[in-house]
């Protein structure tokens, strides 16, 4: 089945700093990649999602990047701010065939000092 | 996603005991999910709905059951044949078939069983 695998686990940055998040999965067929943000106690927050007919997106500070031929996709943070801290996740879903089920990595804790 | 409501925010169960989590939303979503997180880790699949009347099971279903009698609920019993049943379980829900597959969570129950 599907694996998505997450890089770094954790990561600290200086404000005003960027962050890059990678992900890789292992399904040529998944088409679907959505990133969420989830702060402590909280639900996860869907923030950026890219499908496979496009190679990026932007969304202000934040950018989603794939390589479909590679099977990665990354998450870029400009300029981040203290209120970027937070467990970011990656996943990846065959929307056509598996009822939209998503498969996530296992979370970046990025950390962004003031 | 505050269409999508999770009852009780805190759970304590005896061991061999079972306990059902409700789910209920109001976003006229066709296909509802539910997962499982861990501390430090990502979030599993456990089941999904993409009808009503229908489910399947996702990557660690054993020990878990639920049932799909109308569009807005998905409750999910945690069984005593569960072996580690404390976690924190969300709930998402998206229009699935009937088009966009971009899921949204509800605010999760933390379940302890001592």
């Amino acid at each position: 089945g599907e694996n998505v695998e997450q890089h770094p686990s954790t990561l600290s940055v200086q404000e005003g700093d960027s962050a890059v998040i990678k992900c890789t999965y292992s399904d040529s067929a998944s088409n679907y990649f959505p990133w969420y943000k989830q702060e402590l106690g909280k639900r996860p927050q869907l923030i950026i999602d890219i499908r496979s007919n496009v190679g990026e997106k932007k969304d202000q500070r934040i950018a989603v990047t794939l390589n479909k031929t590679a099977k990665h996709f990354s998450l870029h943070i400009t300029e981040t701010q203290p209120e970027d801290s937070a467990v970011y996740f990656c996943a990846a879903s065959t929307t056509y065939n598996q009822g939209g089920k998503l498969i996530f990595g296992q979370g970046t804790e990025l950390s962004v000092k003031p | 996603d505050g269409g999508i409501t999770q009852s009780p925010k805190y759970l304590f169960r005896k061991e061999g005991q079972n306990v059902t989590l409700s789910c209920e939303q109001n976003l006229n979503h066709d296909a509802m999910y539910w997962y499982r997180q861990d501390p430090g880790q990502g979030l599993r699949l456990i089941y999904y709905s993409q009808i009503v009347n229908d489910f399947q099971k996702g990557d660690i279903a054993e020990g878990y059951s639920v049932s799909r009698e109308k569009k807005e609920s998905f409750p999910l019993t945690v069984t005593s044949a569960q072996k580690n049943p404390t976690a924190f379980y969300l709930c998402a829900s998206s229009l699935g078939l009937a088009g966009s597959y971009e899921q949204y969570f509800g605010p999760g129950t933390r379940l302890t069983v001592t």
